[in-house]
């Protein structure tokens, strides 16, 4: 079956400063990646998502990148605000069948 | 539109008591799934309903778990009888496309 890694567990930098987390899977057939934020106490939110046939994807601030022949995918979080800390799960999927989720990312954005 | 419910937010029970937790999905989602995430650890995919029949339980831990989804609409989730080790946040999300899931806020469980 699937299985997803992230990295880095933890997270810290300045505000204004960029993050990056970045998520490995197994499953070659896995053709959607989306990225959920998930502050304390809240529900996980979408925040951005990117299918196999995309190699990159940008909202604003956040963007994903998709390298499905190494099969890893990234998210970029520029001009961090202290509002973006939070715990950043990255995960899999194909279509149709459940989520298998990365362990999680805990940013912190110091002010 | 509304987004996913879970009642309730809290639960607190002792050991071999039961629960059961209740999601509500996004109106017209045929898709719910069910993940639990554990002591700070990833989320872990219980199972997924299409409608009322269960698409994908192979997340189940054991049978001391029971989820219905009776009518296409709400499901619930039972542990009976529940163990300290099912502790964990219960999560809900649904999907009309397959691939898009929207989270409920989740159930914290604790179990004595």
């Amino acid at each position: 079956g699937e299985n997803v890694e992230q990295h880095p567990s933890t997270l810290s930098v300045q505000e204004g400063d960029s993050a990056v987390i970045k998520c490995t899977y197994s499953d070659s057939a896995s053709n959607y990646f989306p990225w959920y934020k998930q502050e304390l106490g809240k529900r996980p939110q979408l925040i951005i998502d990117i299918r196999s046939n995309v190699g990159e994807k940008k909202d604003q601030r956040i963007a994903v990148t998709l390298n499905k022949t190494a099969k890893h995918f990234s998210l970029h979080i520029t001009e961090t605000q202290p509002e973006d800390s939070a715990v950043y799960f990255c995960a899999a999927n194909f279509y149709g069948q459940n989520f298998v989720f990365g362990p999680g990312t805990r940013l912190s954005v110091l002010p | 539109e509304a987004g996913v419910t879970q009642f309730p937010s809290h639960s607190v029970i002792e050991k071999g008591q039961t629960v059961t937790l209740r999601c509500d999905p996004i109106s017209g989602h045929d898709n719910l799934y069910w993940y639990r995430r554990v002591m700070g650890k990833e989320i872990k995919f219980l199972l997924h309903f299409v409608k009322e029949s269960k698409q994908d339980e192979s997340g189940m831990p054991n049978n001391r778990f029971l989820a219905e989804r009776t009518g296409g609409t709400y499901s619930t989730l039972k542990v009976q009888p529940a163990e300290l080790e099912d502790s964990g946040v219960y999560f809900c999300a649904s999907s009309t496309l397959p691939d898009t899931q929207y989270f409920g806020p989740g159930t914290r469980l604790t179990v004595l």
